[in-house]
């Protein structure tokens, strides 16, 4: 069984910019979870899709956003991006989001914020 | 209250000896324990999970003791190799709520 995987591996933005991360979860997994990972401030939970619903929200601006489409792919927006954006994005797939969701992680996108 | 604290951040160790890392909680809602393994260019992979049913729970080389009364919780890796060289998160969820992790520990084994 296939992983999971996210594109693409790697990016660079500018300040001011908007960018779009994709996540294709683990097949027949439904939950899909997104986490923000820095140095600083380590894992940081962005929220979670179920059935195309969002279920679950971080503590992020509303600059992060996302989405889940029918297949359980998703996608992350981040919008009018900031030097402070520059992380790694993890997306973790799982069958129904139980036990706090994160089964099985991706290799992530790492964002460069210039 | 949502914070899961880790301890240390970094530790050394020679082949065969056995790290220990630390976390502690606050929130008694907690009720699922898991600890990720995360190698350099790689996301986390989980390593091993704990309810706090149990004390102790071990899988293969990797044990957690769990501590309800002091809500505490430990991964101990027995018979350490380099390979086990890596970054250690500890995490904790309760229903309907999302994983908190804590800061990471970056494990090196020394041959």
């Amino acid at each position: 069984k296939a992983g999971v995987t996210q594109t693409p591996r790697y990016l660079i933005k500018t300040r001011g910019q908007q960018v779009t991360l994709s996540c294709s979860p683990i097949s027949g997994h439904r939950s899909v979870s997104w986490y923000q990972q820095t140095p600083g401030q380590g894992l940081q939970f962005l929220f979670e899709y179920f059935s195309e619903t969002q279920r679950n929200k971080g503590n992020f601006p509303g600059r992060f956003s996302g989405r889940q489409f029918s297949n359980s792919r998703s996608e992350m927006n981040v919008s009018t991006l900031e030097l402070g954006d520059s992380a790694l994005y993890l997306c973790a797939s799982s069958l129904d989001g139980t036990s706090g969701g994160a089964g099985f992680f991706g290799p992530g996108t790492r964002l460069t914020v210039l | 209250q949502q914070q899961v604290k880790q301890s240390p951040q970094s530790l050394i160790v020679q082949k065969g000896g056995i790290p220990i890392i630390n976390c502690a909680y606050e929130n008694t809602a907690f009720d699922y324990f898991p600890w990720y393994q995360q190698f350099p260019g790689k996301g986390p992979a989980l390593l091993i999970a704990i309810r706090p049913d149990v004390s102790e729970k071990k899988e293969g080389r990797f044990t957690i003791s769990f501590n309800k009364s002091a809500k505490q919780f430990s991964l101990h890796i027995m018979d350490s190799q380099p390979g086990d060289s890596a970054t250690y998160f500890c995490a904790a969820a309760g229903r309907a709520q999302k994983l908190v992790f804590g800061q990471g520990t970056r494990l090196t084994i020394n041959p």
